[in-house]
């Protein structure tokens, strides 16, 4: 059983502080990492699609990074701000998983203001 | 504007009741999803089609249902649910399985 944990799993923020969360998946047979924000009363969004160890993604003040030796992975929030409250969920994606992706549970984001 | 719609965004059904959740995409995808989301666990796959045929089958109870009759339409029937089915119920959409996901608003769904 493919085992996906997030930490932490709720988290309050100060309007303008920066702020990091993880995800932890098995470090063999990796193929894929994604992360994605679900906002309240809306769909789940993709933020980004890794693939290789090392890889840094950016999008914003949103940014990840990647480290599939280990089997983690961070989101970063720089400058968090009201809108960034949301529910952050990771997935990860093994090679002979065919199409299967297995969710975190999420860190649930609360910036406040 | 999603791409990817639910209907309905609500549903109340008996145990005996016979109901289905309709997904659709317009955004040219091959590969369709269904995932269930219970109170404080992480969404979960339930099935996978790749262009119109089911390619994952998550140990899905049978009374769980899903149709794809073409690459934009997909289907779950519903049937004798059980209360513990209530939960909200993810429809996505990839260009291929590697691809990230595109997620309607879902049908939160009680059972009765």
């Amino acid at each position: 059983i493919l085992n996906v944990e997030q930490s932490p799993q709720s988290l309050h923020v100060q309007e303008g502080d920066s702020t990091n969360f993880t995800c932890s998946f098995p470090s063999s047979n990796f193929y894929a990492l994604h992360w994605y924000r679900w906002e309240t009363a809306k769909s789940p969004e993709a933020l980004f699609v890794m693939t290789l160890n090392g890889d840094e993604k950016k999008k914003g003040r949103i940014s990840a990074t990647l480290n599939t030796k280990e089997g983690y992975s961070y989101l970063y929030i720089k400058g968090s701000q009201p809108e960034d409250s949301a529910t952050y969920l990771c997935a990860f994606k093994e090679i002979q998983g065919a199409q299967k992706l297995v969710f975190g549970q999420g860190t649930r984001l609360t910036i406040n203001p | 504007e999603t791409g990817v719609t639910q209907t309905p965004r609500h549903l109340v059904m008996g145990m005996t009741n016979k109901k289905s959740l309709k997904c659709e995409q317009h955004l040219g995808h091959n590969a369709m999803y269904w995932y269930k989301q219970s109170a404080k666990k992480p969404l979960e796959l339930m099935f996978v089609y790749s262009l119109e045929e089911r390619v994952e089958n998550n140990s899905v109870p049978s009374r769980f249902s899903p149709e794809c009759p073409n690459s934009s339409h997909l289907f779950l029937h519903l049937h004798t649910l059980q209360p513990e089915d209530s939960a909200l119920y993810l429809c996505a959409s990839s260009h291929d399985p590697g691809q990230p996901l595109h997620f309607g608003n879902g049908t939160r769904l009680t059972v009765t």
